[in-house]
This record gives C-alpha cells, sequence and structure tokens, in this order.
C-alpha cells in the first residue's frame, strides 16, 4: 500500500508570494495533520483535520490556512511568505482521530523563501 | 520554553559503540512516543511507551520511561551506521487536539 504523499517534494518562493502544498493520506485514513520543520529543530504544529473539519490549530499566524477535501486529501495554503517560512512542510495521516490512533508521515515538502 | 527537553543535540560515535538519549520534561505526561527521522523522509515511530517505568525493546533499542512519567530515554547498543538519524521524542495532546508536540531532536552519526 502506498504511504502518505506529499507534492511538490521541493519548491522555491520569493517573498510575499503564495504557495499550496498538497497531501493524500494512506487509504482509509480520515485525519491530516500538518506540522513545519525548520533545520535543526523538531517539527512543530500546524493544523489538524479530521473528517472535513479543522479540529487543532498550531501558534501559527493566518497567513496559514489549510482544508481536507471529501476524498480525505488536504491543502496548506502559505499567503505573503516571509523568509522565514522556509522549512519542511509535513503531513501525517492516520486513520481515525489522532488520539489514540498512530500518525505516518510523509516525506515532506521542501520549501525556500527568497 | 521546550516542553521537551532533548539531550545531547549532536552525537557522533563509532559503529560498535553505545549511546543513549535523554527526553526531559518538568510535566506529566500519560505517554510519550520515540520517532526517527532520517535525510529526506518523515518521522517513523519507534515505539509508544504509557506506563511509568515502563521499558521497552526494539533489536538494540531500549526505551524507558520514567516512574513519575516525565521523562524518557532511548538506549542503542553497539551502534550500526543504520542507526544515523535524527531521533525524536514527542507527546500527544496539550492545547491542542491532535497535536504531536516533539523535543528538538538529538542527531546521531554513526561512523563506520
Amino acid at each position: 500500500d502506498a504511504g502518505v504523499t506529499q507534492s511538490p517534494t521541493h519548491l522555491i518562493k520569493t517573498r510575499g508570494q503564495q504557495v499550496t502544498l498538497r497531501c493524500s493520506p494512506i487509504s482509509g485514513h480520515k485525519s491530516v495533520s500538518w506540522y513545519q520543520q525548520v533545520l535543526g529543530q523538531g517539527p512543530q504544529f500546524i493544523f489538524q483535520y479530521y473528517e472535513k473539519e479543522e479540529r487543532g490549530r498550531g501558534n501559527f499566524p493566518d497567513r496559514f490556512s489549510a482544508r481536507q477535501f471529501p476524498n480525505y486529501s488536504s491543502e496548506l495554503n502559505v499567503n505573503a511568505l516571509l523568509l522565514g517560512d522556509s522549512a519542511l512542510y509535513l503531513c501525517a495521516s492516520s486513520w481515525r482521530h489522532p488520539l489514540g490512533s498512530e500518525q505516518y508521515f510523509g516525506p515532506g515538502t521542501r520549501l525556500t523563501v527568497t | 520554553t521546550q516542553l521537551l527537553e532533548q539531550s545531547p543535540q549532536f552525537l557522533s560515535i563509532q559503529e560498535g559503540e553505545n549511546l543513549t538519549v535523554y527526553c526531559n520534561s518538568s510535566s506529566v505526561f500519560s505517554s510519550l512516543q520515540w520517532y526517527r527521522q532520517e535525510p529526506g523522509e518523515g518521522p517513523v515511530l519507534l515505539v509508544t511507551v504509557v506506563t511509568g517505568g515502563e521499558v521497552k525493546k526494539l533489536k538494540r533499542l531500549t526505551f524507558q520511561f520514567g516512574d513519575a512519567r516525565k521523562d524518557s530515554s532511548l538506549h542503542i547498543t553497539a551502534a550500526q551506521t543504520g542507526d544515523t538519524g535524527l531521533y525524536l521524542c514527542a507527546v500527544l495532546g496539550g492545547t491542542s487536539y491532535g497535536k504531536l508536540t516533539f523535543g528538538q531532536g538529538t542527531i546521531l552519526t554513526v561512523h563506520p
């Protein structure tokens, strides 16, 4: 079975631009979470979606938004990019609500903002 | 202030050596997880510990949860080059439902 897939793999954007990152969860998984991992640090929680509804939000500005589609795939949008948004963006899926079920991570999207 | 403090931040050892990585907090947790992340990949769950004093073994890796459920350790016996990677401890829950909170990680490099 395919694992969590994310696209694109790498992305280079300019300050002020907008970016959309995509995630496809493992088949049958209904929950998707997004994390930001800055180089040399552990991942930081951004959003969690379950059954197409936002169920959790981390300490990130409103420039960050996300949604989950009927097929449980998800998009993360970041507006007005800053240099500090350069990071690895990870998506994780679980088959039911993350509390009590293992989260499986994708390989991430490496975003570079210049 | 980090909820989970990991030490050391960096570890560089020779193949065959033993090592221990620590994850400490002032908070009590119902469970704690350890992940390994290799370059270009997402974190992969190694183990979940739930009971104070619990010891779990995964081949050459031994995980222990502190008696007070505030800290944990990961011990690797006879390290191999394939053990190289970023080791992360994490706890589930907190202020946001379903959120995993990670420590800053320990970067382990095992030299042949």
